[in-house]
This record gives structure tokens, sequence and C-alpha cells, in this order.
């Protein structure tokens, strides 16, 4: 079957980092997708990784293992704004996104 | 428009009802999808659309039908409502299937 795995639930501190972990086993890889989703809203789309390695866009980075299976957001600088909660979705074989049930992620002053 | 938009926000539905719920975009993008959200459970697809005039069945199809007569539109219609399709519902675009999709502002219904 296809499972995507990330935490429940994360606290961290307003100004530090924090590292949101995935793993998936999907039929296929056509790419991984992180998207933001506050509370009562829509998701909106964070990044895209189809390669391995580290990509940065400003306070957020994302990490992408295919060979583990595994991919990571790092949030650095963290902002009472950060407090959603984070969606690891991979793309399966088929082009349809498999979702991981998403990390809460909860941000104290 | 700017966007996609949902109708209607929320809705309580009696069982046994049969309901559309609707979804369009101006962005002229060509895939078009229905999830549903449900509390500890990740986004599970419904039905999609690669395309004007094609759809196809996702995970959870069953007691759902789509259309998409056009680019913009497509309408999710469950025919016979049922308690468990309480749900929140999200319509989603994407320029193709293999971009970015973006995300409507959602629908909660709830079935009595």
């Amino acid at each position: 079957g296809q499972n995507i795995d990330q935490p429940t639930e994360m606290t961290a501190t307003e100004g530090a980092i924090v590292q949101i972990n995935c793993t998936y086993q999907t039929s296929g890889f056509n790419g991984l997708f992180w998207y933001q989703q506050h509370a009562g809203e829509a998701p909106t789309f964070l990044s895209y990784n189809v390669l391995d390695g580290l990509e940065e866009k400003g306070r957020f980075s994302t990490f992408l293992s295919r060979s583990k299976g595994y991919s990571y957001l790092l949030l650095k600088e963290l902002q009472m704004k950060d407090s959603a909660s984070y969606l690891c979705a991979v793309r399966d074989s088929n082009y349809q996104l498999i979702w991981g049930a998403g990390t809460k992620l909860i941000i104290k002053p | 428009i700017a966007g996609i938009t949902q109708a209607p926000t929320s809705q309580i539905l009696a069982a046994g009802r049969r309901m559309t719920l609707r979804c369009t975009q101006d962005m002229r993008h060509n895939a078009m999808y229905w999830y549903r959200q449900d509390l500890g459970l990740g986004l599970r697809l419904i039905h999609y659309s690669n395309t004007a005039g094609t759809t196809g069945k996702g995970e959870v199809p069953d007691g759902y039908s789509v259309s998409r007569a056009n680019t913009d539109d497509f309408p999710l219609t469950l025919a016979s409502a049922v308690p468990s399709q309480t749900s929140v519902y999200f319509c989603a675009s994407s320029l193709t299937a293999n971009n970015e999709q973006f995300f409507g502002p959602g629908t909660r219904l709830t079935v009595l």
C-alpha cells in the first residue's frame, strides 16, 4: 500500500529552528510537495522537490532523499504566523498526490 | 473572480438528499481535483479531471460524481448523502497534472 508518515504535532519556540520529517512508501515517485495549512483555511503550496538534495527558499528549506524515501521541511527564525499544519504529499506513478495527515506546528513565545 | 472559488462555504444536509458542490477557477488551468479532508487523515482524492471533457476516479469515489463540461467549472455531486460524507471538501486546480495544485477555500458539509 501507499503510505506517508509525518509526526502528528510539534512544538517550537519563536525565533528557533524546527525540522518536520516525512517518510514515504508509494507506488512510483514523481516528486514531493510541502504545503502549509492554517486552521480553517486551504492548503497553500510551499515547495516541490524531485531531485535529491536541499532547496532553500528564504526561511524555509526542504530536503529530499529518494533512496531513503525521506524528506524534511526546515523552518528557521520561527514566527508566530508559522503556527499551522504542514502537509507532505508525494506524486505517485499515476501522477496523483498521496497526502500525509499533516504535522501541526505550535509556536510558543 | 480571482483564483479558485467554491460554493457554498458550508452546508447542513439531511441524509438522502442530493447536493452539488460548485467549484470555479479563472486561471485557465487544465487539471482540477476534488478532495475531502477529515480529522487525522490526509487529504483524499475523490475525483479528478486532467482536461475539459475527461474525468477520473480517485481514492474514494463511491457516492460522488463529477462532470467537466468546460475548463473553468468542476462540480461535485452527492447523489444521496450519507453521514459518513460529513467532511471538508476542497477543490484544487493545476496548470497541468505535472504542476503544483492551488486550492479553493473549501466547503464544510455536515450530513445529518
